[in-house]
């Protein structure tokens, strides 16, 4: 099993609309979680950190259910320049980092 | 201020080749890591270093790849002899420290292409 699992989507959706997706991750211990955006042929950046409380950056919200073991990210007021590879990040100890392999989500005018 | 800096961004080669990628960190960062990914197994972790040092090459996906980091400011993936099924975006990223933070830098990538 992996360790993060991600629906690879992909997601297609006008301007303007909610798109939401989650991953599940297998290792209970696991200690934080990210989330990474990759633009095509480009390398991929943090896009937020995921608090056990839940947070939102602007128009992104992310989700943490450890009951559960999954991670959601929220996008409203979807743009153009959303468009992109999401990673579902989880970091299993102090230098471990594993990432799913990412949610592509495109934005159409 | 200079990200990650990776070298080549391109390789194609033929089967057979030894294929070095290098990679200059961010000055002041301890940690480097390497990573390969493809379609079919996304992101995964190769090696990494701390100082300078190989903590953990588990990884690596055999003998002909290695790793080197003579300095705090370069690091080289080695393969050899390269296979077709080597292909791949290779990145280099680095960080500053332990602790909490999630936030790798990534280089632009060294995209192989194993013929």
């Amino acid at each position: 099993r992996k360790e993060v699992e991600q629906d690879p989507g992909p997601f297609n959706v006008p301007e303007g609309a909610t798109v939401a997706f989650n991953c599940t991750y297998s290792n209970s211990a696991s200690q934080s979680f990210f989330w990474y955006r990759q633009d095509c042929r480009k390398e991929p950046k943090l896009l937020m950190s995921v608090y056990s409380s839940g947070n939102e950056d602007g128009r992104f919200t992310a989700q943490l259910n450890r009951a559960s073991q999954y991670i959601s990210l929220l996008i409203r007021d979807s743009k153009l320049s959303d468009s992109a590879t999401y990673l579902c990040v989880v970091r299993l100890n102090d230098y471990k980092l594993s990432f799913g392999a990412g949610t592509t989500v495109t934005v159409r005018a | 201020d200079a990200g990650v800096i990776q070298s080549p961004r391109h390789e194609v080669t033929e089967m057979g080749q030894e294929v070095t990628l290098r990679c200059k960190p961010i000055s002041g960062h301890d940690y480097l890591f390497w990573y390969r990914q493809t379609m079919m197994r996304g992101l995964e972790l190769l090696i990494y270093f701390n100082n300078n040092v190989p903590i953990d090459d588990s990884g690596m996906p055999e003998d002909r790849f290695s790793a080197k980091m003579p300095n705090a400011s370069f690091s080289t993936l080695k393969i050899q002899p390269s296979e077709p099924r080597d292909s791949a975006v290779y990145f280099c990223a680095s960080r500053m420290g332990q602790g909490r933070t999630g936030e790798l830098f990534f280089g632009e990538g060294s995209r192989l292409t194993v013929l």
